[in-house]
């Protein structure tokens, strides 16, 4: 069973729209962490964000935030005020207390915003 | 500071040839991690070196093999390469060694092509 699941495989925005990307995941541990990686062109995975189990709050940074709902097991991302430079596949992922720094990706949600 | 560095960005072999991926990890990390994201895909856990042993394994064949050395870089070595290992070879370092509430941070990856 997929543990994280991106269901978007791709969205086309206009500049300066909102967007909204959706992460659902899957777990039976108690004790684990949510993780947000955007990849461009290049290939390397860039760090956006990271969220433990126990903390709920929702996160800002800049145009970016993250609405964490552990009833429904989502992990969503939105970029406010889209901008070229956002284009890129953004990645959702999971790490579980019982399995160690093994990280479960989903299979991604290509962004392009279109100027 | 010099991020996670791996060698060589690009590479194509034949079908049954062996392959060895290099990575360096981030100043002051002395984890590193592998993942084999095919085109279209998320990437996928194959193993976790920590004070030069592999601590997790993922769902990958003995084929794949790796090594830590004493400066924490490692090596991926995968045997009788087949078509399907084509793929973005990714390494990653973090902190700490295995605690899943380690953030992990990507190099740019070795491109493989198995013809």
């Amino acid at each position: 069973a997929q543990k994280v699941t991106q269901a978007q495989t791709e969205i086309s925005v206009v500049e300066k729209e909102d967007v909204t990307l959706d992460c659902v995941y899957e777990t039976r541990d108690t004790t684990y962490y949510l993780f947000w990686y955007k990849q461009p062109p290049s290939g390397e995975l860039v760090f956006l964000i990271r969220r433990n189990s126990f903390d709920e709050q929702n996160e800002i940074s800049g145009r970016y935030s993250w609405n964490f709902q552990k009833s429904t097991s989502s992990f969503n991302f939105t970029i406010t005020a889209s901008q070229v430079v956002d284009s890129a596949v953004y990645f959702c992922a999971l790490s579980e207390e019982g399995n160690g720094n093994q990280f479960y990706f989903g299979t991604g949600t290509s962004l392009t915003v279109i100027p | 500071d010099a991020g996670v560095t791996q060698s060589p960005t690009h590479l194509i072999k034949t079908r049954g040839q062996q392959v060895t991926l290099r990575c360096s990890p981030k100043s002051g990390h002395d984890t590193v991690s592998w993942y084999q994201q095919a085109l279209g895909q998320g990437p996928q856990f194959i193993f976790q070196y920590y004070e030069e042993e592999e601590r997790q394994r993922g769902n990958f064949p003995d084929r794949f093999s790796g090594h830590q050395f004493p400066n924490y870089s490692s090596e991926l070595n995968v045997n009788a390469l087949l078509l399907g290992d084509s793929a973005l070879y990714l390494c990653a370092s973090s902190p700490r060694g295995t605690w899943a509430g380690n953030t992990i941070y990507f190099g740019e990856g070795s491109w493989l092509t198995v013809v």
